[in-house]
């Protein structure tokens, strides 16, 4: 079945660091990939996507390439800023299963 | 204008009880679903629903029932509730049969069983 590998938290860092969150896959078709970001005390919002190999999703200053010989959708940000703390959630949605599969989480804590 | 929404945000109850917890969206879109978030943040897709009709049930107890009065409303009744349900439940919504979709999520309904 499908599943995601997630970088295992918590990731803390100090501001203006680079962040790299490392994320792999398995599926059994043609997935789309997601990050998701929960903030204290909220639900989870998109924060990129990419649909088919080698698209890259960006934004807020996070990206992510579709890397379909790795099985990997790393989420990068050249300076994290302390608003970017929160868990950072990788997800795919395989076609036809009208579902999303979750990594588990990485907790990030930017430190000013 | 909230895209979906959920009530109660907090629900603390003695074991053994039955609640609901209601989730609504307005984005017009025809499939909902539930989603279990545990205490180390691990998300779980419970069930899925199309247009009011059950897509997946992903071995859920069967004391949770999801009802879906219309395409707009999706809610969860859990009976004789226990420790281990203790959780975040979070609502989600998109359209369906298209994998590049995004889904949408609520704020979440934070359960405490005591």
């Amino acid at each position: 079945g499908d599943s995601v590998t997630q970088m295992e938290g918590p990731v803390t860092l100090s501001e203006e660091a680079f962040l790299t969150i490392n994320c792999t896959y398995t599926a059994t078709g043609y997935p789309s990939l997601f990050w998701y970001v929960q903030y204290p005390g909220e639900g989870l919002q998109l924060l990129l996507k990419a649909t088919k190999a080698d698209d890259k999703g960006s934004n807020k200053g996070f990206e992510a390439t579709y890397r379909k010989e790795t099985t990997s959708f790393h989420l990068e940000k050249g300076s994290v800023q302390v608003s970017d703390s929160a868990v950072y959630f990788c997800a795919l949605n395989d076609f036809g299963n009208e579902k999303l599969t979750f990594g588990t989480g990485t907790r990030l804590t930017i430190i000013p | 204008d909230t895209a979906v929404s959920q009530t109660p945000k907090y629900l603390v109850t003695q074991m053994g009880n039955d609640k609901s917890i209601k989730c609504e969206q307005n984005l017009g879109h025809d499939t909902m679903y539930w989603y279990k978030q545990d205490s180390k943040k691990f998300l779980k897709i419970m069930f899925s629903y199309n247009n009011k009709e059950l897509i997946i049930n992903e071995t859920v107890p069967n004391r949770f029932s999801p009802k879906s009065p219309d395409k707009a409303h999706l809610n969860l009744h859990i009976n004789s509730l226990e420790l281990g349900d203790s959780a975040v439940y979070f609502c989600a919504s998109s359209r369906p049969g298209v994998r590049e979709e995004t889904q949408y999520f609520g704020p979440g309904t934070r359960l405490l069983v005591l």
